[in-house]
């Protein structure tokens, strides 16, 4: 079962603009992540954030937690055709990692 | 690239077949998962070994068996393959227990499953 709802379910965004990708779970977890992939292939690991944590950076990617609502955002900012790619959340529970739970992920199309 | 190397890459079978996929992890990791990607059911977690025995499950059909060996790499088996079989699986790999058990997980190619 999916965990996470990612939203919105498609993205589609013009070269240099920014996108914001939302992430809701459901039950209480240690860290959450971020996981980017390209079109029928692996998942690249883009960022992991404490769940004592409220926002944190990456290069052109930020990522807020707001474990109140159980929710979480990815930014994508002055986005690059090679960013096209479907974006996921992922939890594990409080007490590790052993079982990663994904959302339904979020296709982005960044139109040259 | 991760450090995480799955063979074969495309696999086309039968139903009522029996496959085996492969998986390496990064050098170091002792902790192994599989996952089993497919258009209806997204990304789901199969199971986990950490340093040859298994430590967490998921959802994983009783026809579908995995196992780590000694060298760490780990296999895959599906049998008596359904045309739902079809899919991509995920190997991943991490440092494992401890408070590694937090990190980041780092997956392999996949192998696409297509089970005619």
């Amino acid at each position: 079962s999916q965990q996470g709802e990612e939203d919105p379910q498609a993205l589609s965004i013009q070269e240099g603009e920014n996108a914001t990708m939302n992430c809701s779970y459901k039950t209480s977890i240690n860290n959450l992540q971020w996981y980017r992939q390209n079109s029928g292939r692996g998942l690249v690991h883009l960022i992991l954030i404490r769940s004592n944590e409220r926002e944190k950076h990456s290069g052109r990617l930020r990522v807020t937690l707001d474990t109140s609502k159980k929710s979480s955002s990815l930014l994508i900012t002055a986005s690059r055709a090679a960013d096209t790619a479907s974006y996921f959340c992922a939890t594990g529970s409080l007490f590790g990692n052993e079982k990663l739970t994904f959302g339904t992920g979020t296709r982005l199309t960044i139109i040259p | 690239d991760s450090g995480v190397t799955q063979t074969p890459k495309h696999l086309i079978t039968a139903t009522g077949q029996r496959v085996t996929l492969r998986c390496s992890p990064r050098s170091g990791d002792l902790s192994v998962y599989w996952y089993q990607q497919s258009l209806d059911q997204g990304l789901q977690f199969l199971i986990q070994y950490y340093n040859g025995e298994e430590r967490a499950k998921g959802n994983i059909l009783e026809r579908f068996s995995a196992q780590q060996f000694p060298d760490l790499h780990s296999e895959l088996n599906l049998s008596s393959l359904e045309l739902g079989d079809s899919a991509l699986y995920f190997c991943a790999s991490s440092p494992g227990l401890g408070l590694a058990r937090y990190n980041e997980q780092f997956f392999g190619p996949g192998t696409r499953l297509t089970v005619l």
